[in-house]
Order: structure tokens, then C-alpha cells, then sequence
């Protein structure tokens, strides 16, 4: 079975503060696919990154970066100077190697004060 | 080019009618998913397709829920004799490889 916990439910930050959405993976899988999505009060659910589990590097993006750790099953997503925009619900997902399906947290509700 | 689109965007039914929910996936992506979000929570796996072929419908809740993608393109879910608790926003996903892209969801009251 598969699992992803957020344990964060709710954030408020200020405008600029730095914020981490914390996102904690359980698998059986030896390799298996991370991703992060954005829904912004729209409703769409938008891509932002993948990480396949045979490549620990961390990746910056922007104001955006993230960092996995394998031996903490953790993959974590941290924004520089929030603002307004950044706004959002936050879902972490886990894919398998076997099978296509992917498993959702339960997301971190993130709100930037201007 | 296009992303994924869905249709209808809202969808106000009554209970015991039958609605169906259409996807139409980014063009040559070869999988098809559909997921279900209820408020507060992350999407739920429901069914996937590669091509024209039902891969894993596990994720089905009960058999009044049925989904088809018959030329491997466009792909319909269909909920029978709707009840209160399918109300809920019904997204749909493509992906070529690993990633999956969503469109914008059906959202469906069932009243």
C-alpha cells in the first residue's frame, strides 16, 4: 500500500516569509515517482514538479525549491519570499512502479497575507 | 497546444438520474486517468485507460459507476441512479510518461 501524509492542514505566512510544506511518502516500491501539484483558488490542478527515487538531487526553480531525502521518505517544498499568488492548496503525490495510479496527501491550505 | 478539457464544467443533477462526465485528453497522450476530490481532500484514483483499454478500475466505488474510452482519445464516465454522496468535483488526467496532466474538473451536486 501507498501513502502520503501532509501534516500540515493549514499555513499563513506573511508576504516574503520563506514557507516549507512538509510531505512524508510510504512505498514498497524500490522505484517510484514524487510529484507536487498547485490548486489555486481556481479550482485547476496544476503541475510543478516530478522526482523519480533513483535521483535524490535537490532542484530550485525559481523561488521554488525542493528537497528529498530518501533515508527520511520525505519530499519537501519550500517557497522563497512568499507572495500573494502563492496562495494555494498544496497536494505532494507518490506513483508507484507497478501500476499508474497516483496516491494524494491530503494537501496544506497555504495563505500569503499581504 | 491545448491542455486536458472536460465537460460539462458543472453539473447539478437529481438523485436517481444518470449523468455522464466526458474527458478529452492533450492530443497523442496515450493514458487516461479519472480521479474524484471531495472538499478539504486530495483526488482519489478511480480508473485508467491506456489507448482504448481499461488498465485497472479498482478504484471504482460501486458498479453504478462505469467509464469507457472506446477510440482511445475522448473517454466518458458514467454514474447510474446518482445518489447524494457522488457529489463531489470528477477530474481527468493525460500523461504520456510519468506525469499526469489534470484538466479543470467536473464538479457534480447530485441533489
Amino acid at each position: 500500500a501507498q501513502k502520503v501524509t501532509q501534516a500540515q492542514t493549514e499555513i499563513s505566512v506573511v508576504e516574503k516569509e520563506d514557507v516549507t510544506l512538509d510531505c512524508v511518502y510510504e512505498t514498497r516500491d524500490t522505484t517510484y515517482y514524487l510529484f507536487w501539484y498547485k490548486q489555486p483558488p481556481s479550482g485547476e490542478l496544476v503541475f510543478l514538479i516530478r522526482r523519480n527515487s533513483f535521483d535524490e538531487q535537490n532542484e530550485i526553480s525559481g523561488r521554488y525549491s525542493w528537497n528529498f531525502q530518501k533515508s527520511t521518505s520525505s519530499f519537501n517544498f519550500t517557497i522563497t519570499a512568499s507572495q500573494v499568488v502563492d496562495s494555494a492548496v498544496y497536494f505532494c503525490a507518490l506513483r508507484g512502479r507497478s501500476g499508474s495510479r497516483l496516491t494524494f496527501g491530503e494537501g496544506t491550505q497555504l495563505t500569503v497575507n499581504p | 497546444g491545448a491542455g486536458v478539457s472536460q465537460s460539462p464544467r458543472y453539473k447539478v443533477t437529481k438523485r436517481g438520474q444518470d449523468v455522464a462526465l466526458r474527458c478529452d485528453p492533450i492530443s497523442g497522450h496515450v493514458s487516461l486517468y479519472w480521479y474524484r476530490q471531495a472538499l478539504g481532500q486530495g483526488p482519489e484514483f478511480l480508473t485508467y485507460f491506456n489507448y482504448e483499454a481499461q488498465q485497472d478500475k479498482s478504484g471504482l466505488p460501486n458498479d453504478r459507476f462505469s467509464a469507457e474510452r472506446p477510440e482511445g482519445s475522448i473517454s466518458t464516465l458514467t454514474i447510474q441512479r446518482t445518489e447524494q454522496r457522488d457529489s463531489a468535483m470528477y477530474r481527468c488526467a493525460s500523461s504520456t510518461q510519468e506525469t499526469q496532466y489534470f484538466g479543470p474538473g467536473t464538479r457534480l451536486l447530485v441533489l
